[in-house]
């Protein structure tokens, strides 16, 4: 079975400044996605990034950056230039290619944004 | 485009009772995921239904059940409730066009607060 660790269960930076969330999984998978979401004080789950693990490429999507490590199993998430409104709880999810939406969820990292 | 719908979005029921919660996805999405999200487990998955279909199940008990209606709504039901059912319970939906899955983002609803008494 896959699992996803999240280790820190809370981070803080402060505001324009960078941070990094860590997340780790175990798959004996060769073909997957990796996700993070982003979960705001209202609980309304909304999708930062996501990283095909067939590519090397680390994706990109504005201030948002990931470091994905496949051999390591490592897939961590960069926030550049960080704003008040990126404080939320922060979840890695892993998702098996192939048909089927389910998403398995590390604990998450609360991140906090200090101004 | 609308996004997904929960209804209710708070729920408050004793033990014993069952329950019974609606998520409409985005208009075009074929597959619905639920999820249970609890401070003590977080967020777990509990199934997955295309084309009114389950396609995939989480390990919860039998409680727990769900349908697809060819409007491709879909509802959660959870029998006998225990006070551990509290929670908080998403609903995703996806486009999957193809069946496939592939890297189609979910898109998830505002979310469901059950507190059971």
């Amino acid at each position: 079975a896959q699992t996803v660790t999240q280790s820190q269960p809370e981070m803080s930076v402060q505001e324009a400044e960078t941070v990094t969330l860590s997340c780790t999984y175990d798959t004996s998978e060769s073909d997957y996605y990796l996700f993070w979401y982003k979960q705001p004080p209202s609980r309304q789950m909304i999708l930062v990034i996501r990283q095909e693990a067939y590519k090397q490429q680390n994706a990109t999507e504005n201030r948002f950056s990931v470091n994905f490590q496949k051999a390591a199993k490592s897939f961590s998430l960069k926030i550049s230039d960080s704003q008040l409104g990126d404080a939320a709880m922060y979840f890695c999810a892993y998702r098996s290619a192939g048909p089927g939406g389910k998403l398995i969820f590390g604990q998450g990292t609360e991140l906090s944004v200090k101004p | 485009k609308a996004g997904v719908t929960q209804t209710p979005r708070y729920l408050i029921k004793t033990r014993g009772q069952q329950v019974t919660l609606s998520c409409s996805p985005i208009s075009g999405h074929r597959s619905v995921s639920w999820y249970q999200q609890t401070p003590g487990q977080g967020l777990q998955f509990l199934f997955e239904y295309f084309s009114e279909t389950q396609r995939n199940k989480g390990n919860f008990p039998g409680r727990f059940s769900g349908r697809q209606f060819s409007n491709s709504r879909s509802e959660m039901n959870v029998s006998t409730l225990e006070l551990g059912d509290s929670a908080l319970y998403l609903c995703a939906s996806s486009f999957d066009p193809s069946g496939t899955s592939g890297i189609n983002e979910q898109f998830f609803g505002p979310g469901t607060r059950l507190t059971v008494l």
